[in-house]
């Protein structure tokens, strides 16, 4: 597609239930990233995929939250026995990378988000 | 750790003026890039700008310009003939340009921009 897109728009979950929200990259865009903002607050940084693989994962909160991008395009974070201090708004955002893996001066394009409400 | 700080929570401009956005932030890195998004109530984070730290000249885009101070870890932000649509949420943020290194990036608390008619 044109752009990142992000499904749902909104969720509203009751706590202890999971929810699975959906980021669709950019076309060839191999980095993608998973962002938590809450009210508020700046973006926070959960994940970034290179590929298929989590380059870096440091910023999951706990083991309820897992993300997974199996074929390289489409992601999905996954979070478990939501609480109600899950509610924010979740960024997804993807880059072209640069060859062997070198950090590039590359745009991070980001989608609408989807805002999780925990009740 | 990497941190940015925004000191202004809101901030105010009549139309057509100029009105700069602060911007700190603390590095033991010599080489890294520094961005302001702009966040609407649409919720997209936009890129605004963006300034590599290995180049002394400011970045400009339009009316937007920033002022990268290196030595005292300052990048604000300078928008000039401010209009309506200018107003939103801006954020700094902060990526490392290690090779290998993650390109996440660290994000300030933002500012909130009024634009007055």
């Amino acid at each position: 597609g044109a752009g990142v897109s992000q499904t749902p728009s909104n969720k509203v979950t009751e706590k202890g239930k999971y929810v699975e929200l959906r980021c669709d990259p950019i076309s060839g865009h191999t980095a993608l990233y998973w962002y938590r903002q809450s009210l508020g607050q700046g973006p926070e940084f959960l994940i970034y995929f290179q590929g298929t693989g989590a380059a870096d994962d440091s910023g999951l909160p706990n083991d309820r939250f897992f993300a997974v991008r199996p074929e390289g395009s489409v992601s999905t974070l996954k979070i478990q026995r939501t609480e109600r201090g899950d509610s924010a708004v979740y960024l997804c955002a993807s880059s072209l990378m640069g060859r062997l893996g070198a950090v590039v001066n590359t745009e991070a394009f980001f989608g609408q988000g989807t805002r999780l409400t925990v009740v | 750790a990497q941190t940015v700080t925004q000191s202004q929570p809101e901030m105010s401009v009549q139309e057509a003026e100029t009105v700069t956005l602060s911007c700190t932030y603390d590095t033991s890195e010599s080489d890294y890039y520094l961005f302001w998004y702009k966040q609407p109530p649409s919720r997209q984070m936009i890129l605004v700008i963006r300034q590599e730290a290995y180049k002394q000249q400011n970045a400009t885009e339009n009316r937007f310009s920033v002022n990268f101070q290196k030595a005292a870890k300052s990048f604000s932000l300078k928008i000039s003939d401010s209009q309506l649509g200018d107003a939103a949420m801006y954020f700094c943020a902060y990526r490392t340009c290690l090779q290998g290194g993650s390109e996440k990036l660290v994000f300030g608390k933002g500012t909130k921009l009024t634009v007055n008619p």
